[in-house]
């Protein structure tokens, strides 16, 4: 099993600043089939990211995904008011799949 | 629209089985793989089952394998998971999820709004 390494466990920011967000693998993921996932409390999570780097529909250009391998960054290039929320790295190249366990960007 | 509800979650005696099951509707349910995951209050997310979209291949999260069975209707446009062999850990709001597979597994875009189990004596 892969398991991925959310840091960091929480990052506090004000409006507007950068927020980079990292998941490590144990493995290398197959096809970098990387996801990253937002959620709020009490809703289901939505997805931003997919394939390491393909930003899903709908989802603002501020959200941005890299890396490959073992190694993958979510950036928030400015961070907006509903920002604030948790952060799910997600791989699911390998079966079984795994979630990383949330970085949580709260307000400074 | 596109849409996943999600049935069945209820309390529970240790040691007894439930179902749930998926609803989708608003896109094409037999060209997504779905999955069912699953959030313990106040935890993070975990993965628990996947299945294909032509039910041929499944995955399992090995703490469930053996006691929970995903399976889904294309005809009915339904995701079911048979739970079996409940344990109090397993008390969690349990969501079903799937993304678009064409030649490319693209990510879990859709998601339930969740059922809630609560597995107590």
């Amino acid at each position: 099993e892969i398991v991925l390494t959310q840091s960091p466990g929480t990052m506090s920011l004000s409006p507007g600043e950068r927020a980079t967000l990292s998941c490590r693998a144990s493995q290398s993921i197959d096809n970098n089939y990387l996801g990253w996932f937002q959620q709020k409390r009490g809703r289901a999570p939505r997805l931003l990211v997919y394939g390491a780097s393909r930003r899903a529909t709908g989802i603002p250009d501020r959200f941005s995904g890299s890396g490959s391998g073992t190694d993958f960054t979510l950036t928030i290039s400015r961070l907006e008011p509903e920002d604030f929320a948790v952060y799910y790295c997600q791989q699911y190249g390998n079966s079984p799949w795994t979630f990383g366990q949330g970085t949580k960007v709260e307000i400074k | 629209q596109v849409q996943l509800v999600e049935s069945g979650g209820g309390l529970v005696k240790p040691g007894g089985s439930l179902r749930l099951s998926c609803s989708a509707s608003g896109f094409t349910f037999p060209d997504f793989y779905m999955t069912w995951v699953r959030q313990a209050p106040g935890k993070g997310l975990e993965f628990l089952a996947y299945i294909d979209t032509s039910t041929q291949t499944t995955y399992y999260a090995d703490f469930v394998k053996g006691r929970f069975t995903i399976s889904r209707d294309n005809l009915k446009d339904s995701l079911y998971l048979d739970m079996n062999g409940l344990r109090v850990e397993d008390t969690a709001v349990y969501y079903c999820a799937g993304g678009r597979y064409y030649y490319y597994r693209y990510g879990m875009d859709v998601w339930g709004q969740g059922t809630t189990v609560t597995v107590s004596s």
